[in-house]
């Protein structure tokens, strides 16, 4: 059985860092590209970042380039999320998720439960 | 970067309904779509992508139409598990942007 599992998350001040995790297991985990996706309270579902099977391709949307590093570690089965320079926008339940397939351009065919992020002062 | 607008944002609607909810992209993007449910309190869940089939487990009232730029998830006959926000995403090209969500609810 697929889990995901996040960690990580909580109360930070602006321009503070945070590091999120995702232990995954139940699958061959450097097989498949991984993503973070955030949904702030009441609003959408929003893609963060992704990484292909072995880290050679990444990618993040605008809003976090420069601020946030995806990375992963195959002998640990874990993706991690370096959340650096934080926002009051960056306030969020994130979400892991595991591709469907080694690229970044499968479905999100599985997900966590989400570890919550708030930027607060 | 590719948008996707979704149609309506809002739906309300009767159990036995057939449901249309629309994805426009600002760009071509083939069949590059996934369709996902999110219900209240929980993870999303991928529906299907595009060029497959549904998903294990998804039932068969759902369905999916367009290529290219347009395209529409179809649920054929509402039932009370299929009240939720529904969310297009495109798996083309980075950024891989979800729509903004179309909620159902019961009327």
């Amino acid at each position: 059985e697929v889990q995901l599992v996040e960690s990580g998350g909580g109360l930070a001040q602006p321009g503070r860092s945070l590091r999120l995790s995702c232990a995954a297991s139940g699958f061959i985990f450097d097989d498949y590209g991984m993503h973070w996706v955030r949904q702030a309270p009441g609003k959408g579902l929003e893609w963060v970042a992704s990484i292909s099977w072995n880290g050679g391709a990444r990618g993040y949307a605008d809003p976090v380039r420069g601020r946030f590093t995806v990375s992963r570690d195959n002998a640990k089965n874990s993706l991690i999320l370096e959340m650096n320079s934080l926002r009051l926008e960056d306030t969020a339940l994130y979400y892991c998720a595991k591709g469907g397939g080694s690229s970044s351009y499968y479905p999100f065919d599985f997900w966590g439960l989400g570890t919550p992020v708030t930027v607060s002062s | 970067d590719i948008q996707l607008t979704q149609s309506p944002s809002f739906l309300s609607a009767s159990v036995g309904d057939r449901v249309t909810i629309t994805c426009r992209a600002s760009q071509d993007i083939g069949n590059y779509l996934a369709w996902y449910q999110q219900k209240p309190g929980k993870a999303p869940k991928l529906l299907i992508y595009v060029p497959s089939s549904l998903q294990t487990g998804v039932p068969s009232r759902f369905s999916v139409g367009g290529s290219g730029a347009e395209f529409t998830l179809i649920i054929s006959s509402l039932q009370p598990e299929d009240f939720a926000t529904y969310y297009c995403q495109q798996l083309k090209n980075y950024p891989l942007v979800f729509g903004g969500g179309t909620k159902v609810e019961i009327k």
